[in-house]
């Protein structure tokens, strides 16, 4: 069965507190993965995607990576503002000749001043 | 910008009233999608359309019917509400089919009584 994890549930930094938040997936026909941010009462915004195991993308304070198994967002030196909570995506092939895009539950950040 | 546009923030409808929720997309987009998020289990796909008048099942449709009869308009049809459809339900357009990002309304926060 396709399935998305992320750890951990949540997480509390200091500000300028550097760390990594984690998306494992197990499906089938991976097309890429996506991140995206959401913050509260507001809908998921799109940050990066990522093809193929090895690639790499970088907003700002943020840092996409892709493996076989496994995505990570590292945040570095993180502020306030980067407060939400951050969902991965997978994109795989469907039954149908559409793409279907299976998410995660989500990491919630807090980044205390 | 994409602008994806959910006509109400907040509902409260109580148990066996038929429920309509509207979406709409400016930038022309094939795809649209409908989704609910509930705490812990992440974004479940409820249907989604490909083209004007064409609707496909995603995960969870029980319960739940669609309809799209212009290309910039998505409606999510509850035909008899009930509690276990309490939830934040996400309206969500995407260029064409393949790997592209989904943009997002900023949600309907339902409760049904």
């Amino acid at each position: 069965e396709d399935q998305v994890t992320q750890s951990p549930e949540a997480l509390r930094l200091q500000e300028g507190e550097s760390s990594s938040l984690n998306c494992s997936y197990t499906v089938s026909g991976l097309r890429g993965l996506f991140w995206y941010r959401q913050d509260p009462g507001k809908g998921p915004e799109f940050l990066f995607t990522l093809y193929s195991a090895g690639e790499e993308k970088e907003k700002e304070r943020l840092k996409a990576t892709l493996t076989k198994k496994e995505s990570f967002l590292h945040i570095t030196a993180p502020k306030p503002e980067d407060s939400a909570t951050y969902l991965c995506a997978v994109g795989a092939v469907g039954k149908t000749s559409y793409d279907k895009v299976i998410f995660g539950p989500g990491t919630s950040l807090s980044v205390i001043p | 910008d994409v602008k994806v546009t959910q006509s109400s923030r907040y509902l409260v409808k109580r148990t066996g009233e038929k429920v309509f929720l509207e979406c709409v997309q400016d930038m022309d987009h094939e795809n649209m999608f409908w989704y609910r998020q509930d705490p812990g289990l992440g974004l479940r796909l409820i249907y989604f359309s490909y083209d004007v008048k064409m609707k496909e099942k995603g995960d969870i449709p029980e319960g739940y019917s669609v309809s799209r009869e212009k290309k910039e308009r998505f409606s999510l049809i509850l035909e008899s509400a009930s509690t276990n459809q309490t939830s934040m339900y996400l309206c969500a357009s995407r260029a064409d089919r393949g790997l592209k990002p989904l943009h997002f309304g900023n949600g309907t926060r339902l409760t049904v009584t």
